[in-house]
């Protein structure tokens, strides 16, 4: 089955302890991108990479880092959580470098103490 | 970046009745597309619409990519207690370095009442 799968779904952490939450994807696309959803904000993109080996910074890309070493994989690092990082993030891919019809993961809810 | 104003942000509706939401902005896309998002799950696409002026249809669901290229809008004909969510436009913008990112509007949130 075509789909992106995102772990963990939920995590509870505190502030300061380094975190990945790891995106995969099984459809060979090209682009991948990373948002977070807030009430009231709606969905904002915090990283994306058109390629392996290429990233570059969303609208949100501060107190994230992200990594394109393999095609199907794109984690999302939060160094030092803070609790503003409190979010639903959900990653995102598809077939084409432009990021046109993107597929969304089930996301991660993620609490920061 | 660019904004999305999607309207209304909320709508209570009877079943059966018609749904009609839009998104303007500012500036000008080269993609729309509608998204459909469910209580604990990832947005779904719905419709994409690549062309000014292009009006597409996925079954009871109808979009329009809009003239100027600045707005757009979806229409969800005989509303179903299914058709309950969020729904969400998004803009995909070309620029000469090649694509911004997608756009999202805030959404709107469907509510249909017995």
């Amino acid at each position: 089955e075509a789909q992106v799968t995102q772990n963990p779904r939920y995590l509870i952490t505190v502030t300061g302890k380094k975190l990945t939450v790891t995106c995969s994807q099984n459809m060979n696309h090209e682009y991948m991108s990373w948002y977070r959803q807030d009430p009231g904000l709606g969905l904002r993109q915090i990283y994306y990479s058109m390629n392996v080996e290429v990233t570059d910074k969303g609208d949100v890309p501060e107190g994230y880092k992200v990594s394109r070493k393999e095609k199907r994989n794109f984690p999302l690092i939060l160094e030092s959580p803070s609790p503003n990082q409190t979010s639903l993030y959900f990653c995102a891919s598809s077939i084409g470098q432009g990021g046109n019809e993107q597929y969304f993961g089930p996301g991660t809810r993620l609490t920061v103490t | 970046g660019q904004q999305l104003n999607q309207s209304p942000q909320s709508m209570f509706i009877q079943e059966g009745e018609d749904v009609s939401m839009n998104c303007t902005s500012s500036s000008i896309f080269n993609t729309w597309l509608w998204y459909k998002q469910d209580p604990g799950e990832g947005p779904v696409l719905l419709i994409a619409l690549y062309k000014a002026g292009e009006l597409t249809s996925n079954g009871r669901l109808t979009a329009q990519f809009g003239i100027t290229r600045k707005d757009s809008f979806l229409n969800i004909s005989a509303s179903i207690p299914s058709d309950v969510g969020i729904y969400f436009c998004a803009g995909l913008m070309y620029s000469g370095g090649g694509a911004d990112g997608l756009t999202f509007g805030k959404g709107t949130h469907l509510i249909i009442q017995p």
